[in-house]
């Protein structure tokens, strides 16, 4: 089954400089969720995506910025980038809305800031 | 407050060994959902099961079960007869319906280690 597909899968960047990083969910799912994971912690909420529509608002940083295209593939665009962005950024993708139904996780974009 | 707890933060046995991993939760939704993950070394977030509030019937999934008791909050994952591929860190989550608009609140996770 396809599963959610995230690019780059690693990605290397200095401070201050910006990155964009790419999901495409499981095909027919309308609902996209972006978390952020350091080492040894669990997954942060960041943003999520409802019928190409922002439909709930984590501890993403005012840096980022995210949106969801007409096809249901979602950017997440990060600038100014620091240090502590280093992390390890997973897209979930869901069907019906942010709801009770299961996330599904892409394979994660490990992000390093130098 | 910590809504859900996986007080073990590291567990090792050797393979072939039976392993549970506890999952205590804390709600005060009557409907609510609970799930476990599975994160390999390789860093992909496995979907493993989900579990609504209104059905407390035990799963097996292969060598893999899990026992759902809403008198005690607990949601644990028992791995029958461990293999080397079941070591990862392996985290519970719950979704809540009126208090957190279902988002995923998660555990700190579990690192499972089998040795061989």
């Amino acid at each position: 089954a396809a599963g959610v597909i995230q690019s780059p899968r690693h990605l290397i960047k200095e401070k201050r400089e910006t990155a964009t990083l790419k999901c495409y969910p499981i095909p027919r799912h309308d609902t996209v969720y972006w978390y952020q994971q350091g080492p040894g912690q669990d997954p942060q909420f960041l943003i999520s995506f409802y019928e190409k529509m922002q439909s709930d608002k984590g501890s993403i940083p005012d840096r980022f910025s995210a949106q969801q295209f007409s096809d249901y593939h979602s950017e997440l665009n990060m600038s100014s980038l620091e240090l502590g962005d280093s992390a390890l950024y997973f897209c979930a993708s869901s069907l019906g809305g942010p709801r009770r139904e299961t996330q599904y996780f892409g394979p994660g974009t490990r992000l390093l800031v130098l | 407050a910590q809504k859900v707890t996986q007080a073990q933060t590291e567990i090792s046995v050797v393979e072939k060994e039976d392993v549970t991993l506890d999952c205590v939760y804390e709600t005060r939704d009557t409907t609510y959902y609970l799930f476990w993950y599975k994160q390999p070394p390789s860093g992909e977030l496995v979907f493993l099961i989900r579990r609504n509030s209104f059905d407390e019937q035990n799963e097996i999934s292969g060598r893999y079960s899990w026992n759902f008791q809403k008198s005690t909050s607990s949601f644990n994952f028992t791995i029958t007869a461990s293999q080397v591929v079941d070591s990862a860190v392996y985290f519970c989550a719950l979704s809540e319906d009126i208090y957190s608009n279902y988002q995923l609140i998660w555990g700190a996770g579990t690192k499972l280690i089998i040795k061989p």
